[in-house]
């Protein structure tokens, strides 16, 4: 089985252009969440999606957006970019049953934005 | 806000055990996490345990949990080179959000 995929796998950007990241959930998931992990630090909450609707909500400006699509796969839009906006972005999936065991993240390999 | 402690760096020698230590604040964590994260990748789940587990075993790996002074430990038996990452502690809180560590750099010497 695949696991998530993430798409493009690396990105350049220059401030103020707008960016759209894609994710790809392993079949069967039906949540996605979203992630930003700035060089050196551990990974931060953005989104997150279950069955089209947002779930969750990170600290982050409304320059970030993101939907789901009816086959779970998802997208994160960046508007107005800024130089900080500079990191990994990480998409992860999971069932989002009622267990917490059926709620376990799994990751995928991510997309590298640089702003320039 | 929930918070997340790790230590920033552990070197061991080949085929000793390492110990990645872990501190949390957030009392109402339901599923605390390991990941691992290789140069260049994504995130590896390695194991995850509940609140109210106190060890996990799954192979080389063990979880410790202490909810009382809400410290998490990830011991790696005869740690290889191959295990070389950053570790990544997280918990999860009610609103089934992940809360990550800043990263422990384990460097496995030969």
């Amino acid at each position: 089985d695949a696991g998530v995929t993430q798409s493009p796998t690396h990105l350049i950007k220059t401030r103020g252009q707008h960016v759209t990241l894609r994710c790809s959930p392993i079949s069967g998931h039906k949540s996605v969440s979203w992630y930003q992990q700035v060089l050196g630090q551990g990974p931060q909450f953005i989104f997150q999606y279950y069955e089209k609707e947002e779930r969750g909500r990170g600290n982050f400006p409304d320059r970030f957006s993101a939907r789901q699509f009816p086959n779970y796969s998802s997208e994160l839009n960046v508007n107005a970019l800024l130089l900080g906006d500079s990191a990994l972005y990480l998409c992860a999936s999971s069932l989002m049953g009622n267990s917490y065991i059926t709620d376990t993240q799994y990751f995928g390999p991510g997309t590298r934005l640089t702003v320039l | 806000g929930e918070d997340v402690e790790q230590s920033l760096f552990l070197s061991v020698r080949e085929g000793d055990s390492s110990v990645i230590n872990c501190t949390y604040t957030d009392s109402s964590s339901t599923y605390l996490y390991w990941y691992k994260q290789e140069p260049g990748a994504g995130l590896q789940l390695l194991t995850y345990i509940f609140s109210n587990m106190d060890m996990k075993q799954d192979q080389r790996l063990t979880v410790l949990l202490n909810k009382k002074d809400k410290h998490l430990s990830l011991r790696i038996a005869d740690t290889q080179t191959g295990d070389s990452a950053i570790y990544f502690c997280a918990e999860k809180d009610s609103a089934r959000q992940l809360t990550f560590g800043s990263g422990t750099q384990l460097t496995v010497l030969p």
